[in-house]
This record gives structure tokens, sequence and C-alpha cells, in this order.
């Protein structure tokens, strides 16, 4: 079993719907991150939580640490959202290295 | 536009042959960490360097070794390649530290092993 497991692995929407993905980890955490990754490969931080809830324009993470469990909210989605979604995690115990989840691919319909 | 480059950006190589990968940092940033990524997959954690000395290690085998330069830069070697180290090679520069710290991606390289 992964330490990060996230769901759904493909989400398909149509523009304008509410988006939510799902991150679950089973070890203890220091930071939680959330991160975008388009074709072609390149990755970019979106959001860095330890604990509560961040919102950046449209984007909306939350982290709830007792269960162990945070989701990725899009608001309005819109087609340049489409894009792989990744939660990684740094464990208390590896310093600053991350562990990943599988990624959940994101396809916005226009 | 994260200020971390890597190359190249395409590799082929063959079975048995070794291979260089190159990172540069963003300025300052004194962590570099590397990560393979398989096809459909996350990234998976190979090691880390800070002020070059090797600071943690994933599960992979020896022929897969690094390097920090004092500039911070950073390589990724790979000996006698195998099909299924074909892959995006990822590296992230970082402040060192625990916590909320950012990793800063660079765009990767994909390498081809036939």
């Amino acid at each position: 079993k992964n330490e990060v497991e996230q769901s759904p692995q493909n989400l398909t929407a149509q523009e304008g719907e509410f988006i939510t993905i799902n991150c679950s980890y089973s070890v203890g955490i220091s930071a939680l991150h959330w991160l975008q990754q388009h074709p072609g490969g390149g990755i970019v931080s979106l959001f860095m939580l330890s604990s509560g809830k961040k919102k950046h324009g449209r984007l909306i993470a939350t982290i709830n640490i007792q269960e162990k469990h945070s989701s990725l909210h899009i608001t309005a989605s819109h087609p340049r959202d489409s894009a792989v979604y990744i939660c990684a995690v740094r464990l208390e115990t590896s310093g600053s290295r991350l562990t990943f989840g599988e990624g959940t691919q994101l396809t916005v319909n226009p | 536009e994260t200020g971390v480059t890597q190359s190249p950006t395409h590799l082929i190589k063959t079975r048995g042959q070794q291979v260089t990968l190159r990172c540069s940092s963003q300025s300052g940033h004194n962590t570099v960490s590397w990560y393979q990524q398989a096809l459909g997959q996350g990234p998976q954690f190979i090691f880390q360097y800070y002020r070059e000395e090797e600071n943690g290690r994933g599960n992979f085998p020896p022929r897969f070794s690094g390097l920090q330069f004092p500039n911070y830069s950073s390589e990724l070697n790979v000996n006698a390649l195998e099909l299924d180290d074909s892959a995006l090679y990822l590296c992230a520069s970082s402040l060192p530290g625990t916590g909320l710290v950012r990793q800063y991606f660079g765009p990767g390289t994909r390498l081809t092993v036939t």
C-alpha cells in the first residue's frame, strides 16, 4: 500500500463545474504539497500545508491532520485547468524529501 | 518559470550505456533532490544533496549516483542502463529545512532506453 493515496485517478468535468481531488496518507507528516503537472512534465507547486486551509484564486486546499486527509478544490473549472494534480507529503522521518501520490488526471471540457 | 533548468530535454540511450543528466538550481538553493517519474506514475525519490554531500537516498541501486558542485548545480549519473530506467527525471531545488519548505522543480529530462 502506498503511503500517499489519491482519488480519483482520472476525472473529467465540464467547464464551470466544482472539482474535488482527495489525498489520504498513512504516516506522520510535517507538510503536504499540492502540485500541478502539465503535459511535457514541468511541475508547479500550488500549495504547501501543515494545517487548516489555503486559497489562491479559484483553488482551495484543505488538510485535516487528525484524519490524515487533504482535498484540493477547483471552483468554476476551466479547460486550462486540465493537468495532472499530485499530492506529495514530507514525512516526519524523512527530512526534506517528498513522497508522492500517483496523481489525478483532470480533463475539463469546454 | 522556477529558475531551475535541466539538460538535456530528451535523450535516447541503448541498454547498457551510461548517462549523465544535469540540473542547475535556483539561485541560493543549496539543496537538490532528484526524482524518477515513470509514465503514469507519481515521482519516486532517488536522492538528495545538501552542500555537495548526499543527504538521503531512496530505494534505487548504486548504479544511480550523483554529484553536487560548489555552485550547487548537480548531476545524476546512471550506469548500465536498463529498459526500466526509461522515465522522466526531475530535479528540485530548495533551501534546507523541514516543514513548509517549497521545492522548485525543473522541466525534467525524458530518458528513453532502447
